[in-house]
């Protein structure tokens, strides 16, 4: 079945510096990649997505590649504040209504002071 | 943006009792819904697909008589925990997608089980 995997669990970065996550896809059917931000006992919060006819997408502080040769694809948060500290996960699925959304396991992301 | 309601948002009850969940979208209609479950520090994993008018799709691994879909409407699908035992206790959540969404999912608040 469809995995997703995501790496780092954990990323600690000084404030103001950069915060790269990267996830890799199995199916390659998949065309449609969000990214969640949780707080701890709240939904996730999607932050960013992208569609597989687009290579790269920007919002603000926030950047999503994607290398769908590779099944890869990377959250970029640039000038990164204290409120940025959370679990992020990515996600694959297909655009498709009725499509599952499936999760990777997470990053929790320590923006130090 | 579109809003899918769970209710309740935390319940507690005794081990071997039965818990239903609601999730509802309340401005749109979604034949379809997922529902996940998150244990403390992980992820949100996929227990089921909810169709309306059918069967639900069970994910490998999670027992369908356990955990009983109801999908009866275009606006609610009811998650019953039967039988539930302090390893049940989690975070469970719902989403759906809708037409004019794009392809974003829209999830519930979630609701916090403990099973004492």
């Amino acid at each position: 079945g469809e995995n997703v995997e995501q790496h780092p669990s954990t990323l600690s970065v000084q404030e103001g510096d950069s915060a790269v996550i990267k996830c890799t896809y199995s199916d390659s059917a998949s065309n449609y990649f969000p990214w969640y931000k949780q707080e701890l006992g709240k939904r996730p919060q999607l932050i960013i997505d992208i569609r597989s006819n687009v290579g790269e997408k920007k919002d603000q502080r926030i950047a999503v590649t994607l290398n769908k040769t590779a099944k890869h694809f990377s959250l970029h948060i640039t000038e990164t504040q204290p409120e940025d500290s959370a679990v992020y996960f990515c996600a694959a699925s297909r655009v498709r209504l009725d499509d599952k959304i499936i999760f990777g396991k997470g990053t929790r992301l320590h923006i130090l002071p | 943006g579109a809003v899918v309601s769970q209710h309740p948002s935390w319940v507690i009850c005794k081990s071997g009792t039965s818990v239903k969940i609601e999730c509802r979208s309340l401005d749109f209609q979604a034949t379809t819904m997922f529902w996940y479950r998150q244990f403390p520090k992980q992820s949100l994993m996929l227990m089921a697909t909810s169709n309306e008018g059918s069967k639900a799709t069970y994910e490998q691994g999670v027992e369908k008589d356990k955990f009983l879909i109801n999908h009866a409407s275009l606006t609610l699908s009811t998650l019953t925990v039967t039988s539930a035992h302090p390893e049940d206790s989690s975070f469970y959540i719902c989403s759906a997608r809708f037409y004019g969404g794009g392809s974003e999912a829209f999830f519930g608040q979630g609701t916090r089980l403990t099973v004492v």
